[in-house]
């Protein structure tokens, strides 16, 4: 399957700063892409849907203007999480559409003091 | 929306036994539907995955059933090993917008004593 990195992997920050994750395929390249987040022992859901070049569309509950994304290449997005709060502490998880599948990343700990 | 649910939530299983998970969806529009394995602190890897075209898919010890009249897909593995333990994720994916988004069920643990 495809590689899909994420960095940091994990990252502990102060209450009220931001904090940028970087999500790169290192194998190929797509179009569409996707940040999940997943809270302690619960399922991934779905933040938003990236597409290269345009703005993200996000689910419902939440917060664009929270959950920055910048997704300039076919293999490369980022995720800020600005002002960030102790209940945005989750695993944050991004995926790139291939063809046939959608190729995770290893996940980025996020822990708001 | 997709909305799909998943069972057990936890399952327990000697070595060598076999292990099922049970998956039932909502959309009957879903038409490909992936199981994957987590392993803590990792992100989600594929295992096996169906498209609604095909009713049954095996690789090895692990196979997937679908059943689209009754909304409903397994996961199967035969002869479980203690590295098999993990927490194990079905989702059915819904075309939205020019992709197709996965909707995933809430998890099972499972755990294979040796």
């Amino acid at each position: 399957g495809a590689v899909v990195s994420q960095h940091p992997s994990r990252v502990i920050c102060k209450s009220g700063t931001s904090v940028k994750i970087e999500c790169r395929s290192l194998d190929f390249q797509a179009t569409t892409m996707f940040w999940y987040r997943q809270f302690p022992k619960q399922s991934l859901m779905l933040m938003a849907t990236s597409n290269e070049g345009s703005k993200a569309t996000y689910e419902q509950g939440v917060e664009k203007d929270k959950f920055l994304i910048n997704h300039a290449s076919l293999t490369l997005s980022t995720l800020t999480v600005t002002s960030a709060h102790p209940e945005d502490s989750s695993f944050y998880i991004c995926s790139w559409s291939g063809t046939t599948e959608q190729f995770f990343g290893p996940g980025t700990r996020l822990t708001v003091l | 929306g997709e909305n799909v649910e998943q069972h057990p939530s936890t399952l327990s299983v000697q070595e060598g036994d076999s292990a099922v998970i049970k998956c039932t969806y909502s959309d009957s529009a879903s038409n490909y539907f992936p199981w994957y394995k987590q392993e803590l602190g990792k992100g989600p890897q594929l295992i096996i995955d169906i498209r609604s075209n095909v009713g049954e898919k095996k690789d090895q010890r692990i196979a997937v059933t679908l059943n689209k009249t009754a909304k409903h897909f397994s996961l199967h593995i035969t002869e479980t090993q203690p590295e098999d333990s993990a927490v194990y994720f079905c989702a059915a994916s819904i075309a939205q917008g020019g992709s197709e988004k996965l909707v995933f069920g809430k998890g099972t643990k499972l755990t294979v004593n040796p």
